[in-house]
């Protein structure tokens, strides 16, 4: 069965803080796996990765995939309130680019001031 | 970037209603929407994938006559929760691709249904 877990489900910082979350996978056909942001209502993409060992960075938000260990990482450095957000990891299924995604239970943050 | 408009963003109805909600791409033909469900504190859970001009492929354990979904158009999916029961009580949410490709994925700003 497809698979998607993330960890942890929830963490509290305060600003200024790393946090480093965790999605692994046990997919068949893999091609890619993505990150979102989800504030409030719809989910905001942040990622995609394809590659292992290639790091996709914009601005403090990082991302790395481990195709052998079946694991990527999301890294937020220097957190602001504004990061507070539940960070989703999703996978596709299926051959092709259908769109059609399984998403792991998410990661809820919560950075203080 | 692309914009998928849901609509109602919210809802409240009486048990035994049947509710409908419109998922819109408003600057792209979407031929495949998808639906999404999500209960407090879990994931997106997928639901259906819409096909333009076609039935919708359901999701094992997705009731299809419970959850009837009308892809008439390319730019408009609709999901209707029939006899809806405090149980189908959640979020949901609707995406579309822009193009081939998952990273060309877009969501709608979902619905919250509370049924009474």
């Amino acid at each position: 069965e497809d698979k998607v877990v993330q960890s942890p489900l929830s963490l509290v910082v305060h600003e200024g803080d790393t946090v480093t979350l965790n999605c692994s996978y046990e997919v068949t056909n893999f091609r890619s796996l993505l990150w979102y942001k989800q504030e409030k209502k719809a989910p905001t993409f942040l990622f995609m990765l394809t590659s292992s060992g290639i790091e996709k960075k914009s601005g403090r938000l990082s991302s790395i995939l481990d195709k052998k260990e079946l694991f990527s990482i999301l890294n937020i450095t220097a957190t602001q309130t504004g990061d507070s957000a539940i960070y989703l990891c999703a996978v596709p299924l299926g051959s092709g680019n259908t769109g059609k995604l399984i998403f792991g239970q998410g990661t809820t943050l919560q950075v203080k001031p | 970037g692309a914009v998928v408009s849901q609509h109602p963003s919210w809802v409240i109805c009486k048990s035994g209603t049947s509710v409908k909600i419109e998922c819109r791409s408003l600057d792209f033909q979407a031929t495949t929407m998808f639906w999404y469900r999500q209960f407090p504190k879990q994931s997106l859970m997928l639901m259906a994938t819409s096909n333009e001009g076609s039935k919708a492929t359901y999701e094992q354990g997705v009731e299809k006559d419970k959850f009837l979904i009308n892809h008439a158009s390319l730019t408009l999916s609709t999901l209707t929760v029939t006899s809806a029961h405090p149980e189908d009580s959640s979020f949901y949410i609707c995406s579309a691709t822009l193009s081939t490709g998952v990273e060309k994925l877009f969501f709608g700003s979902g619905t919250q249904l509370s049924v009474l």
